[in-house]
Order: C-alpha cells, then structure tokens, then sequence
C-alpha cells in the first residue's frame, strides 16, 4: 500500500496479558522499524527488520517482548505478560533504505493501555 | 550511546512570533533529520542535512546542521498556528543508528 498501516489504533490489557500489534509497511520497502513513544514526546527504537530478518534488535526487551516479519503477513509486535509501564504508543515505520539513509515513512501508531 | 538533547522541551508562543529549536549532541553524526508529529499522527519527514554547515529552507522554517556535525537548530518565522506540533530531531550515528531527540512541543497561539 501506499501508507504504512497500524492495527488496532487502541488496545487495552490488563497486567499480565498478552498484546500483539501489527503493521502492514509501504509496498516495496526493504525495512521495518518499530518504537515505542512514552509520555507524548520520546521516541525509543525497538527493533528492525530487513524484510523478514531481524537488522537490530538492541532496543528490544528480551525478556517479554518478541517481533516477526514474515513473508506476505504484516509484521508483529508481541508483548506477552503486558505490564503497566508498557503502556505507551507503539509506531511502525518503513524505509527502502535503512536508518538514517533515507526517510522513514511512519504509521498512525498503536496506543496501548495496561490497566 | 549517543544522545540527542533538544531545547526548549516546550514552547508556547503567539501567532507571529520567531522561535528556534535546538539539538545538541557531544557525539558526530554523519547526518540528521528533522520530523514533526502532530497529535494522534506518526511523525513526519521535513528535512534531512548532511554536511557540516550546511542550511536548508522549507518556507518559513530553516534548517542548520552544526559545522561540527554535532548539533542542529530549526529556527520558524512569523509563526503560524499550523505550526503546532512536536518536533524531533533524530541523527544518524555509529553502525547507521538513528536516535531520536526529546522532541520540543510547540503550541502557536491565534
């Protein structure tokens, strides 16, 4: 597609459940990008992919957090045993290029709310 | 780690008003990007600078990458309230890692 699209816009778990997001990026893209955006303004990098490998992860959380690009399925972001301080807005972005080379185009993000 | 610190965290000012933005970093980076977020939106690309000292203008908004390659500055003219937004500063360093600044959040007043 023309955008990079993000489901569900909002999702909301209680502590200790699982949350998986997705995100369908720009057709063509080569790279895949996720962070996470805590109190409106910082953006923390999570993980890349080119196409379905896995190009950093240094951002990730090892422990509750896991991510995956498979061929023709949207990427995934999946938080098992959610807790509060997850909550958060999560934002996918795609580039042909990788970081910092060219623009990164992002989606409208996911809000995820742990109660 | 390379840090990207960004003043003021918050601005808020009247319609019509300059303002400057500032990012600045101990470390080198061989490029870096502007974006703006608006509210329940991704960010969105402005400009990318590459070379120290260069300056790039996008109609009211101009774009300084420091000669040192270690710091930036968006300055805005005449304001306007379209111009809200959060703005991020993000540098691409060592290994071709992007980090993101803390964003300065401006508010443009009527």
């Amino acid at each position: 597609g023309e955008e990079v699209a993000q489901t569900p816009k909002h999702l909301v778990r209680g502590e200790g459940q699982k949350a998986k997001l997705y995100c369908a990026p720009i057709k063509g893209h080569s790279y895949v990008f996720w962070y996470q955006q805590v109190l409106k303004n910082e953006f923390k990098f999570l993980i890349s992919f080119q196409n379905e490998n896995v190009f950093d992860e240094t951002g990730m959380p090892k422990e509750r957090f896991s991510a995956k690009c498979l061929p023709n399925s949207p990427c995934s972001l999946e938080i098992q045993a959610t807790k509060l301080e997850d909550s958060a807005v999560y934002f996918c972005a795609s580039s042909q290029f990788g970081q910092g080379i060219g623009e990164l185009f992002f989606g409208e993000g996911s809000r995820l709310t742990v109660l | 780690t390379q840090l990207l610190k960004q003043s003021p965290q918050f601005l808020s000012i009247q319609e019509g008003e300059n303002l400057t933005v500032y990012c600045n970093s101990s470390s080198v980076f061989s490029s870096l990007q502007w974006y703006r977020q608006e509210p329940g939106e991704g960010p969105v690309l402005l400009v990318t600078v590459v070379t120290g000292g260069e300056v790039k203008k996008l109609k009211r908004l101009t774009f300084q990458f420091g000669d040192a390659r270690k710091d930036s500055s968006l300055h805005i003219t005449a304001a306007q309230p379209g111009d809200t937004g959060l703005y991020l500063c993000a540098g691409t360093g060592s290994g071709n890692m992007l980090t993101f600044g803390g964003g300065t959040r401006l508010m443009v007043k009527p």
